[in-house]
């Protein structure tokens, strides 16, 4: 079965440092994996996908992701974090011939400190 | 719509009474898609449409849980009589073909607090 797992419920950076947010997957086939973002009280929107084209995947509000095969990763990053940026964070997994639904991780918190 | 709208945003309810939830999807959006988030993560699959069609209800728990999407209605996702742990807020998704690769647009949610 596929899935992922966030490493850090939790993580705390201060304005203008990086970000790095961990996914790993577990997949026998090439997986297809996502990048959700949640604010307070919000539905979830997409920061950007793998589709098994490039393997470095450029998304919104200057958020990028790198899809590495040997270490079965998919981490999120962004160069400068924002205030706008505190929100929940989730990686998910489009498993092999089940409709496109999703398999979500746990989410990650994402805070920023001024 | 441009958006997935989903009805009513709050509900409460008394453990054993029934709650219905309604999810409009994008328009030309041929796939819903509805999840369950318990205490703010943990989002859960419960069951896929196509068009009117179920096509993956593996994760709906069958004793409680119903879902319907009928031609020009909204979706909606019933449950009989509630319980605590079904407090949840409550997504529909949708997109376009169903396909893995596809984007998934999510609405707002309905919250359900089971009193």
């Amino acid at each position: 079965a596929q899935s992922v797992t966030q490493l850090g419920s939790h993580v705390s950076v201060s304005e203008g440092a990086l970000v790095l947010l961990r996914c790993n997957y577990s997949s026998s086939v090439p997986p297809y994996l996502f990048w959700y973002v949640q604010y307070p009280n919000q539905g979830l929107q997409l920061l950007l996908k793998y589709t098994s084209a490039a393997t470095l995947v450029k998304g919104i509000n200057g958020f990028e992701a790198e899809f590495k095969k040997s270490e079965t990763s998919f981490h999120l990053t962004k160069p400068s974090a924002h205030m706008s940026d505190a929100a929940e964070y989730f990686c998910a997994v489009s498993p092999y011939n089940q409709g496109g639904k999703l398999i979500f991780g746990q989410g990650t918190e994402l805070s920023v400190k001024p | 719509g441009e958006e997935v709208a989903q009805t009513p945003k709050h509900l409460v309810r008394g453990e054993g009474q029934k709650a219905k939830l309604y999810c409009a999807p994008i328009k030309g959006h041929s796939y819903v898609f509805w999840y369950q988030q318990v205490l703010k993560n943990e989002f859960k699959f419960l069951i896929s449409f196509q068009n009117e069609n179920v096509f993956d209800e593996t994760g709906m728990p069958k004793e409680r849980f119903s879902a319907k999407c009928l031609p020009n209605s909204p979706c909606s996702l019933e449950i009989q009589a509630t319980k605590l742990e079904d407090s949840a807020v409550y997504f529909c998704a949708s997109s376009q073909s169903g396909q893995r690769t596809d984007t998934q647009y999510f609405g707002p949610g309905t919250r359900l607090t089971v009193l």
